[in-house]
């Protein structure tokens, strides 16, 4: 089975800090995405990579940034966190850029910032 | 207009009903479709995928696809209360870009 793990479940942090969300797949998928999702708004695409140390902006990149420096591992980094980035993050990773890939989805980093 | 549209619901549905969620998309060259799972505080889980014009059946579960009406469908037979969640329409176009409905959240009711 795929495993895409986040590593912080629950995190809060002040306005001002920098935020770093882990996220490591173990299926050697060449694609990884970073998502939030609010209430209403549903699952809004931030960055995704399509292979080390390559990233594509998504649909709301702005106050964000990510990297990948290995293959398994794609961090999204808040560098200066606001409370309008209080959401559920969720990483996702997919086989390859062939059409009908499946996502699949980590547990999800919930962030709140006060 | 949205990329992916979903009622939000909620959709609420007798226990051994059949629950009825839709979908359309505008980007007429998409051509792969998603229905995934939402269970409160938890990530989406993948139900079914469907690629051509017409129905496929797994289990309870139906997708049915329309790429002439931009229409995607998700039946679920014999409803159960364990079915209640939020279901999220994706839709695949060029590039690999997936586009996700807001979801439609669904009540089966015992």
């Amino acid at each position: 089975d795929v495993k895409v793990t986040q590593s912080s479940r629950y995190l809060v942090k002040r306005t001002g800090e920098k935020v770093f969300l882990e996220c490591v797949q173990d299926m050697d998928h060449e694609n990884m995405f970073w998502y939030r999702q609010d209430p209403g708004l549903g699952l809004r695409l931030i960055y995704f990579s399509y292979d080390v140390k390559m990233k594509e902006k998504g649909d709301i990149p702005e106050g964000y940034s990510v990297s990948r420096e290995k293959k398994e591992r794609f961090s999204l980094i808040l560098e200066s966190a606001s409370t309008n980035q209080t959401s559920m993050y969720l990483c996702a990773s997919s086989l390859d850029r062939g059409l009908g890939n499946t996502i699949y989805f980590g547990e999800g980093s919930w962030l709140t910032v006060v | 207009q949205k990329e992916v549209e979903q009622n939000s619901g909620p959709l609420s549905v007798p226990e051994g009903a059949i629950a009825s969620l839709n979908c359309t998309y505008s980007d007429r060259g998409s051509q792969s479709f998603f229905w995934y799972r939402q269970y409160s505080g938890k990530s989406p889980e993948l139900i079914m995928s469907i690629y051509s014009n017409g129905d496929k059946e797994d289990g309870r579960f139906t997708a049915q696809l329309n790429k002439a009406s931009q229409y995607v469908s998700l039946l679920i037979r014999d409803s159960q209360p364990s079915d209640s969640a939020t279901y999220l329409c994706a839709v695949t176009g060029g590039y690999q870009k997936v586009t996700f409905g807001t979801g439609t959240k669904l009540q089966v009711i015992p």
